[in-house]
């Protein structure tokens, strides 16, 4: 079974650019997460959508991030403008969408940005 | 809100030996409760999971309890080896219908040396 596959892996742009990740989840995953590591920090969520719907973007900076779904399978999230402090692991995780407690999130490999 | 405490690393073990990570919780409900793992280059891999009180989750040698009591969930290896060498996560999932967001530590660097 493929994992969830994210690009690019490494991206370096500069502070006021703009940046956009790509994540493909697991076959037949409903629940689609992405999450910003920051260095020696454990990851926090940014946004989740179930299919194609947001759950819950509390945690998103709605100024500057923003995120889609369309079709209930794949998803971009991107950055405009970036900041320095954006530095960071963008991970992207799916899940099958169970409820009462027994979902588990997979994980991609993540993609590291650079704001210089 | 939920929070998830975990012990200040780094941590350095010779191969072979005894292996425990501190973690502990805060929560408003009855999470679920996680171990990832980060290996070198790689991405997030759940390690083990517990589900409710008293559950007990196990996986390539590695052991953690939940334990509603002291609200921890401690990871704990028998006999550590180099491949062990990773950071480790602590994590927890309080699930409110289809909200199942993750809420991590800040994570333990573990080197195991031959």
């Amino acid at each position: 079974e493929a994992g969830v596959a994210q690009s690019p892996r490494y991206k370096i742009i500069e502070k006021r650019q703009s940046v956009a990740f790509w994540c493909n989840p697991i076959s037949g995953h409903a629940t689609l997460y992405w999450y910003q590591q920051i260095l020696g920090q454990g990851p926090k969520l940014l946004i989740q959508f179930q299919n194609n719907g947001v759950v819950d973007d509390s945690q998103l900076p709605k100024d500057r991030f923003s995120a889609e779904r369309l079709k209930g399978v794949d998803s971009t999230l991107k950055i405009q403008p970036a900041k320095l402090e954006d530095s960071a692991v963008y991970l992207c995780a799916s899940s099958l969408g169970l409820w009462g407690g027994t979902d588990t999130q997979y994980f991609g490999p993540g993609t590291r940005l650079t704001v210089l | 809100g939920n929070s998830v405490t975990q012990m200040e690393g780094p941590v350095t073990l010779s191969e072979e030996a005894f292996l425990t990570i501190n973690c502990t919780y805060t929560a408003t409900g009855y999470p679920s409760l996680f171990w990832y793992v980060q290996y070198p280059g790689e991405g997030l891999q759940l390690l083990l999971k517990a589900t409710k009180a008293d559950d007990k989750g196990s996986n390539k040698g590695f052991e953690a309890t939940y334990r509603k009591e002291t609200t921890s969930f401690h990871l704990e290896k028998g006999s550590v080896q180099v491949s062990d060498s990773a950071v480790y996560f602590c994590a927890l999932s309080d699930y409110t219908g289809a909200n199942s967001k993750l809420t991590f530590g800040k994570g333990i660097t573990l080197s195991v040396r031959p």
